[in-house]
């Protein structure tokens, strides 16, 4: 069975500064989607970047990166210029590319906790 | 942006008692579904529902669950008889209309609590 592991609980960063967050996989399929979610405290599901794992080169959407490390099954998310806005829960997702329901398996999840 | 829109947004009820959430999903998506997130911890996937009828669903949505697409454009969930343990955010989501490879676009919730 997939399984997605976030082992941080809780994060904090500095204003302006980088953090990076983990999630490692299980997975036996080759076709397969990750993803990370951010929730803020509204509870809104937001999609912040996705990655297909048949692409080498890792996704990046504006201050947020991935490192897709496809053979170690990781797939952290980095996140750059940290804002006050950027707090919130962080949520690793698994989606199987074959799927016939397209069904994503989450993470646990990893408070981030933005400092002024 | 387009968007998924479920109503309530809070519902209590007895335990006991039956609950419909409501969700109206985009309007030319194929693939819709309901997750759970009971209070700080993980989004769990609870059913999806493909043309008409589930293509998938976990061990929690038992028979107490159900699902239905009344009207071509309303998507509900149904708990027959809720118990304490449905207390949780439930979210609708949808995608397509190609594929299950394509983004999903999750509601904002509704959150359950039963007393």
């Amino acid at each position: 069975a997939q399984t997605v592991t976030q082992s941080q609980p809780e994060m904090s960063v500095q204003e302006a500064e980088t953090v990076t967050l983990s999630c490692t996989y299980d997975t036996s399929e080759s076709d397969y989607y990750l993803f990370w979610y951010k929730q803020p405290p509204s509870r809104q599901m937001i999609l912040v970047i996705r990655q297909e794992a048949y692409k080498q080169q890792n996704a990046t959407e504006n201050r947020f990166s991935v490192n897709f490390q496809k053979a170690a099954k990781s797939f952290s998310l980095k996140i750059s210029d940290s804002q006050l806005g950027d707090a919130a829960m962080y949520f690793c997702a698994y989606g199987i590319g074959s799927s016939n329901t397209g069904k994503l398996i989450f993470g646990q999840g990893t408070t981030l906790q933005v400092k002024p | 942006e387009p968007e998924v829109t479920q109503t309530p947004s809070h519902q209590v009820t007895q335990m006991g008692q039956e609950v419909i959430l409501r969700c109206v999903p985009i309007s030319n998506h194929l693939y819709f579904y309901w997750y759970r997130q009971i209070l700080g911890q993980k989004v769990e996937f609870l059913v999806s529902f493909y043309n008409n009828e589930i293509s998938e669903k976990s061990e929690i949505f038992d028979d107490q669950f159900s699902v239905e697409r009344p009207d071509g454009s309303n998507f509900t969930l149904k708990i027959r008889s809720t118990k304490l343990e449905d207390s949780a955010m439930y979210f609708c989501a949808s995608r397509g209309p190609i594929s299950t490879n394509e983004k999903l676009f999750f509601g904002s919730g509704t959150q359950l609590s039963v007393l």
